[in-house]
């Protein structure tokens, strides 16, 4: 199988503090993740591409200093929402892809909420 | 024109019928070719690959490729109450880029 898994599934926290959200691969070795967000009834938005042992890749218009990203290892990627803000509620989704393969699998999601 | 395109929907069909879900790309250069399922308030899951013309089988899912036409579908035979979702489909990263370019996606709705 292909399994990914995310934490936390759902996390509510206060404007301007920090939330790390974690990505990991259980049953294979992931050299590149992914992170989307989504909004309610809108298409998947990828927000990066992150690359083990080497500097995630933003898309244009996400602000690379406000969502941190590491992908310390094969197998766990996280992302960290600084200074969260009320706009900054959203789903996060994470995906991995293996070496040399085009398909990604996703996890299950991480739901943020600030208030 | 848009790199993946498909019918926001909702495709509405009756419970037993096929439910026909299509797509056109952009890059003929592309080789692989993904649907994905989403449920309201989940994640995507994979659910077919297809990477030869023709029809791929699986279950009650048959994913169908015309690269000369460039356009991939799918066909959900015995359509189920559960089938609804919205349904992505997903082509090889452009050049430059690593991950997967997503269709907007097509909601199914079948109706009991």
């Amino acid at each position: 199988g292909a399994v990914v898994s995310q934490h936390p599934s759902w996390v509510i926290c206060k404007s301007g503090t920090s939330v790390k959200i974690e990505c990991r691969s259980l049953d294979f070795q992931a050299t590149t993740m992914f992170w989307y967000r989504q909004f309610p009834k809108q298409s998947l938005m990828l927000m990066a591409t992150s690359n083990e042992g080497s500097k995630a890749t933003y898309e244009q218009g996400v602000e690379k200093d406000k969502f941190l990203i590491n992908h310390a290892s094969l197998t766990l990627s996280t992302l960290t929402v600084t200074s969260a803000h009320p706009e900054d509620s959203s789903f996060y989704i994470c995906s991995a892809s293996r070496q040399g393969s085009s398909e990604q699998y996703f996890g299950p999601g991480t739901r943020l909420t600030v208030t | 024109q848009k790199e993946v395109e498909q019918n926001s929907g909702p495709l509405s069909v009756p419970e037993g019928a096929i439910a026909s879900l299509n797509c056109t790309y952009s890059d003929r250069g592309s080789q692989s070719f993904f649907w994905y399922r989403q449920y309201s308030g989940k994640s995507p899951e994979l659910i077919m690959s297809i990477y030869s013309n023709g029809d791929k089988e699986d279950g009650r899912f048959t994913a169908q490729l015309n690269k000369a036409s460039q356009y991939v579908s799918l066909l959900i035979r015995d359509s189920q109450p559960s089938d609804s979702a919205t349904y992505l489909c997903a082509v090889p990263p452009f050049t430059g880029r690593r991950a997967l370019t997503f269709g907007s996606g097509t909601r199914l709705q079948v109706q009991p």
